[in-house]
């Protein structure tokens, strides 16, 4: 079975510093991975995944098969990216299957 | 926001009581899905369903039930069994998998009296 670990429960930063927030997985296939945000008083929501290869909101995350990691960067961190973090995985390879969670990064950005 | 409501936002529920939250999508999603977030636990997935009539147990299913008559509706039961159940529970959708962008709902508290 997958497993995500975020090693992190607590992140803090002074703004304009970099920020990173690290995601491990374990998973014998090609997994698919997500970060997902959730804002004080918002819904969680998608911030990126792997496969569109996006920046959003400044934030890159690129996948590394070798490390089996997706680790979250911003190399500016802003008071508004304050937020819950979630690293998720989806296996592929097996149907009908769903999305796994890490247990989540706080992530707080002092000014 | 919109596209996935929950009711309602704050719940009690008394001992040995059954409780009922609600998820309704006007998105046209296939599959949706019931979590529960705990301090420190990341989402755990209670039950989810693919299609309409159909739905399989997460990894915290035991003391939970669903139902998936409407592709818009895939309520919550909360049962007495659940010996735990003060959390925050969270419904999402996609459009068809969960490979893909799940959408949230804004969450129910329940809180046991």
């Amino acid at each position: 079975a997958q497993r995500v670990t975020q090693p992190e429960k607590l992140l803090s930063v002074f703004k304009g510093a970099p920020v990173e927030l690290k995601c491990n997985y374990s998973y014998s296939g090609s997994p698919e991975l997500f970060w997902y945000v959730q804002y004080s008083r918002q819904r969680l929501q998608l911030l990126l995944r792997h496969i569109s290869r996006e920046s959003i909101k400044g934030f890159t995350a690129d996948l590394n098969k070798g490390e089996t990691s997706f680790h979250l960067k911003k190399p500016f961190a802003q008071e508004e990216d304050s937020a819950m973090y979630y690293c998720a995985l989806y296996p592929r390879e097996t149907s009908g299957s769903r999305l796994t969670f890490g247990e989540g990064t706080q992530l707080t950005v002092n000014p | 926001d919109g596209g996935i409501t929950q009711s309602p936002k704050y719940l009690f529920r008394k001992e040995g009581q059954n409780v009922t939250l609600s998820c309704e999508q006007n998105l046209n999603h296939d599959a949706m899905y019931w979590y529960r977030q705990d301090p420190g636990q990341g989402l755990r997935l209670i039950y989810y369903s693919q299609i309409v009539n159909d739905f399989q147990k997460g990894d915290i299913a035991e003391g939970y039930s669903v139902s998936r008559e409407k592709k818009e509706s895939f309520p919550l039961t909360v049962t007495s069994a659940q010996k735990n159940p003060t959390a925050f529970y969270l419904c999402a959708s996609s459009r068809t998998g969960a490979g893909e962008t799940q959408y949230f709902g804004p969450g129910t508290r329940l809180l046991v009296l």
